[in-house]
């Protein structure tokens, strides 16, 4: 079955460390989407990709970086993580079709842990 | 997100009973309205959604309604079962843009047996 799938799926990293998290799909889907959750605060958006050469920043960009090295693959980076980016990670995947809004598909979500 | 507002943010409910739960939106030119259910421990998936041209919208026990004057919508779930227990986020657009959706804080359903 066409899938998201997230890359680590749990990771404990130490304050001022560099870490990637990646996402792949196989939908053939252009639209790529990264989400931080944190309790009570719903899904918050930081970063999302209509194609390969389109990046643009969500609600909270600010401590990330993205890479769209193709269309099937979306990362996600903290140049220098801290505690308060502690939080569950999703990656969601949407068709590019003519309407401006479809229905997005979410990766199974990184728990990230910055001591 | 600031453009989206839910209510409530937990509902217990006995089983059988019927289940609502609101969001408010501040754009008035928004014109798409999805529901996610998130089971513990799992991901975000949809389970309904409503484009602004019509009113209402349902799908065996789930459904949703839209206000576009009063700029609010609703979800509701009819004869609960222990396995609606989850957490529900509405979605509306970003105001001022016309490519992201702005989720609401989310509201823990539970189903008592």
């Amino acid at each position: 079955d066409a899938d998201v799938t997230q890359t680590p799926r749990n990771r404990i990293t130490k304050t001022g460390k560099r870490i990637m998290l990646e996402c792949s799909q196989t939908k053939g889907h252009d639209r790529m989407y990264w989400y931080r959750q944190d309790p009570g605060l719903g899904l918050q958006l930081i970063y999302y990709s209509f194609d390969v050469k389109d990046i643009n920043k969500g609600e909270i960009s600010d401590g990330y970086s993205v890479s769209r090295q193709a269309q099937a693959k979306f990362s996600l980076s903290l140049e220098s993580a801290i505690p308060n980016q502690t939080a569950l990670y999703f990656c969601a995947t949407s068709a590019g079709l003519a309407v401006s809004y479809n229905e997005q598909f979410f990766g199974p979500g990184t728990r990230l842990t910055v001591l | 997100g600031e453009n989206v507002e839910q209510h409530p943010s937990t509902l217990s409910v006995q089983e059988g009973d019927s289940a609502v739960i609101k969001c408010t939106y501040s754009d008035s030119a928004s014109n798409y309205f999805p529901w996610y259910k998130q089971e513990l421990g799992k991901r975000p998936q949809l389970i309904i959604d409503i484009r602004s041209n019509v009113g209402e919208k349902k799908d065996q026990r789930i459904a949703v309604t839209l206000n576009k004057t009063a700029k609010h919508f609703s979800l509701h779930i009819t004869e609960t079962q222990p396995e609606d227990s989850a957490v529900y986020f509405c979605a509306a657009p970003i105001t001022g843009s016309a490519r992201q959706l702005t989720f609401g804080s989310g509201t823990q359903l539970t189903v008592l047996p």
